[in-house]
C-alpha cells in the first residue's frame, strides 16, 4: 500500500499562469476527492469522482478549475489563469466505500505570486 | 448551508490528563462523522469514525455522538505530547459524499 500520492509537493507560479496537479489514489479505491485548505481553515470540498465519473462539484469550483479522472485511476486538477486567492494546499483523498473516511495524500502547496 | 463548528483553541491539557474536543453541526440529516488529526504542515489523518449515537472507543480515543443535540466529541485519555496537533471534525450529510470540515481545534499537551 503506497498510500495516496500527489505531485508536485510544492508549486510556485505567477499570477495568470495555468497549473496542473496530479493525484494517484490507493489502487483499490474507486472514490477520489479533491479538497483545498488555507491556513487556519479546515479542508474545503472541491469535487469527487467515482471511478471516472465526476459526481459532485462544489460551488467553490469556479470555471477556472477543472478536474479529470480519465481511466478511473489517477486524477488531475487544473487551475487556469491563477489568482493570488488560489494560493492554498490542494489535498487529494481516496476511499473504497461511501461510508468510510478518506485517506489523504500529502498535498500540493500552491503559491501564486 | 452545512456548518461544522469547533472551538479553535488553543486547548492546553497537562500530559496524562483527558483532552476533550467538541464539535457541533447544522445539518440534521448528517449520517457519518469523523475526527482527523493534522500536524503542522502535514495532511489530515483519520483517527476515528462514528455513525450511530453513543460512544465508540479505539485505544486512547473515544468518539461520542448525540444526533438529537447535533454534537460530536472526541476524548483522548492519557494525553501525550505527541497528541499535540489540530483536530478536525468532519461530517457527511445525507445524499452528499463530500465531507464538511470544521476549522479545527488546536490541542497542546503540556509535558
Amino acid at each position: 500500500d503506497t498510500g495516496v500520492s500527489q505531485d508536485p509537493r510544492h508549486k510556485i507560479t505567477k499570477r495568470g499562469q495555468n497549473v496542473t496537479f496530479r493525484c494517484d489514489p490507493i489502487s483499490e479505491h474507486n472514490r477520489l476527492y479533491w479538497y483545498r485548505q488555507t491556513l487556519g481553515q479546515g479542508p474545503e470540498f472541491l469535487t469527487y469522482f467515482q471511478n471516472e465519473a465526476q459526481l459532485e462539484k462544489s460551488r467553490l469550483l469556479s470555471d477556472r478549475f477543472s478536474a479529470e479522472r480519465p481511466k478511473g485511476s489517477f486524477s488531475t486538477l487544473e487551475i487556469q489563469r491563477t489568482e493570488q486567492g488560489d494560493s492554498a494546499m490542494y489535498l487529494c483523498a481516496s476511499s473504497l466505500l461511501w461510508a468510510e473516511g478518506y485517506t489523504f495524500g500529502s498535498g500540493t502547496r500552491l503559491t501564486v505570486v | 448551508q452545512k456548518e461544522v463548528e469547533q472551538n479553535s483553541g488553543p486547548l492546553s491539557v497537562p500530559e496524562g490528563a483527558i483532552a476533550s474536543l467538541n464539535c457541533t453541526y447544522s445539518d440534521r440529516v448528517s449520517q457519518s462523522f469523523f475526527w482527523y488529526r493534522q500536524y503542522s504542515g502535514k495532511s489530515p489523518e483519520l483517527i476515528m469514525s462514528i455513525y450511530s449515537n453513543g460512544d465508540k472507543e479505539d485505544g486512547r480515543f473515544t468518539a461520542q455522538l448525540n444526533k438529537a443535540s447535533q454534537y460530536v466529541s472526541l476524548l483522548i485519555r492519557d494525553s501525550q505530547p505527541s497528541d499535540s496537533a489540530t483536530y478536525l471534525c468532519a461530517v457527511r450529510g445525507g445524499g452528499a459524499d463530500g465531507l464538511t470540515f470544521g476549522k479545527g481545534t488546536h490541542l497542546i499537551i503540556q509535558p
